[in-house]
């Protein structure tokens, strides 16, 4: 446990589900980010929370929609999803300003049929 | 952020010493370089950081030439357990503004055998 937990694990849904990652941390961070890693690519940073505002979203389709109600709690809201949206979805936490570096989660594996 | 460039893959033996080297030519006074290492279908986990010269824990040292542009992770005596993707980054951690964003690259994926 690494002190950030992402629910669930796995996840397989269809193109016409809608469905939400979540991801709890409890280190006192204050930033959060959201990372897609596809196989065999480099992770991705798809949004980025600081203070509970979103300061980062990079070119992400609207079908995934971030949430971030407090410090401690990110969600990713997924609907009309495409097979291509298959992969390991990473949560992570750190301080907004710090070089400690990230804390992630284990990820939640995401199949689209 | 300074781009990083390190080894796709290397292969190692059991109780071997690794050493995986990055180059970072751009990297900018207020970064750290940070290690980190990934088992497949898990989040990366911090390895070590450092600012210059050596740092050592418990699991790998890390040296850090005077110019830094470059470093170098030192694993000791590895194990099987350790076969997983090496990730060398550098930032400021947003210590002078734009946020604490770290920028995967494609990482080293180190393999080690019997």
């Amino acid at each position: 446990e690494t002190g950030v937990t992402q629910t669930p694990r796995h996840l397989v849904m269809g193109m016409t589900n809608k469905k939400s990652l979540k991801c709890e941390q409890h280190l006192g961070h204050n930033a959060m980010y959201w990372y897609k890693q596809s196989a065999k690519k480099p992770l991705e940073l798809m949004f980025v929370y600081s203070l509970e505002e979103r300061v980062e979203n990079n070119s992400v389709p609207s079908r995934f929609s971030p949430e971030c109600p407090n410090s401690s709690h990110l969600f990713l809201h997924l609907h009309t999803l495409q097979p291509e949206d298959s992969a390991l979805y990473l949560c992570a936490s750190s301080q907004v300003q710090g070089a400690d570096g990230y804390t992630f989660g284990s990820g939640t594996r995401l199949t689209v049929v | 952020l300074a781009k990083t460039t390190q080894p796709i893959s290397m292969d190692s033996y059991e109780g071997q010493e690794v050493n995986i080297t990055c180059s970072h030519n751009n990297i900018a006074t207020n970064d750290y370089i940070t290690w980190y290492q990934q088992f497949p279908s898990q989040g990366p986990r911090f390895i070590i950081q450092g600012y210059k010269t050596k740092v050592t824990n418990e699991v790998a040292s890390l040296f850090i030439p005077a110019d830094r542009k470059s470093s170098t992770l030192s694993l000791p005596r590895v194990s099987l357990s350790d076969t997983a993707v090496y990730y060398c980054l550098v930032g400021d951690g947003g210590l002078t503004g734009g946020g604490n964003k770290l920028t995967f690259g494609t990482g080293t994926q180190l393999k080690v055998e019997l």
